[in-house]
């Protein structure tokens, strides 16, 4: 069973189109992350949802939503996509009960390439 | 604000070669220090952590020591494989009212040749 997934692994789009990337954990962790990585795999945080609240909103443009219908899942929507917005885009989980052995230690997905032409 | 700085890539050995990968950091209290490993297509995973000042993170043949008095997580190797080959991210995380933001290094990427 894959602990965190995410769908889909490419996408090829547009400038303009809108697109959503889905994420799901089986973990049963409290937070879910979404990170964009560059083409020199820089990491950037872009959103943290606390059992689906909205905890982190780094400065990303209001293009990006995301929402989290439960504490498993958490999508991400772009609109009018643009050039720059081609990176690989990373679900992250972690359980942030203190006590916890894995406190701090995120779980990422295997990522979602995004491409826009 | 938090922030790590790693030693720019790529960094390329020869199989069997010793291998260090600097990493500092910059934050205010007690982090918890983390070293990730990217593998070529996949997603990131823990490599090795180390929550207090002086404790030893080991996995997998690497380890790091958390030193407070450099703030440093140096990573080591004492006899790398081909398959080590990938992409290695320091971290680090403070516990704060606002979230637990994990702070990234820029990454370095390792390359073992035979």
């Amino acid at each position: 069973d894959t602990a965190v997934s995410q769908t889909p692994k490419y996408l090829v789009t547009q400038m303009g189109n809108d697109k959503s990337i889905k994420c799901e954990q089986n973990l049963g962790h409290d937070t879910m992350y979404w990170y964009k990585q560059d083409s020199k795999k820089f990491l950037k945080i872009m959103f943290s949802y606390n059992n689906k609240e909205l905890i982190i909103n780094e400065t990303v443009p209001n293009r990006f939503s995301p929402k989290s219908p439960d504490k498993a899942h958490l999508n991400l929507h772009i609109n009018s996509l643009e050039l720059g917005d081609s990176a690989v885009y990373f679900c992250a989980s972690s359980q942030d009960r203190l006590a916890g052995a894995t406190w701090g230690e995120l779980f990422f997905g295997e990522g979602s390439r995004l491409t826009v032409l | 604000g938090d922030s790590v700085t790693q030693m720019e890539g790529p960094v390329t050995l020869s199989e069997e070669a010793f291998l260090t990968i600097n990493c500092t950091y910059t934050a205010t209290g007690y982090p918890s220090l983390f070293w990730y490993v990217q593998y070529p297509g996949e997603g990131l995973q823990l490599l090795l952590k180390a929550t207090k000042a002086d404790d030893k993170g080991s996995n997998k043949g690497f380890e790091a020591t958390y030193r407070k008095e450099t703030t440093s997580f140096h990573l080591e190797k004492g006899s790398v494989q081909v398959s080590d080959s990938a992409v290695y991210f320091c971290a680090l995380i403070r516990l704060t009212g606002g979230g637990n933001k994990l702070t990234f290094g820029t990454g370095t990427q390792l390359k073992v040749e035979l």
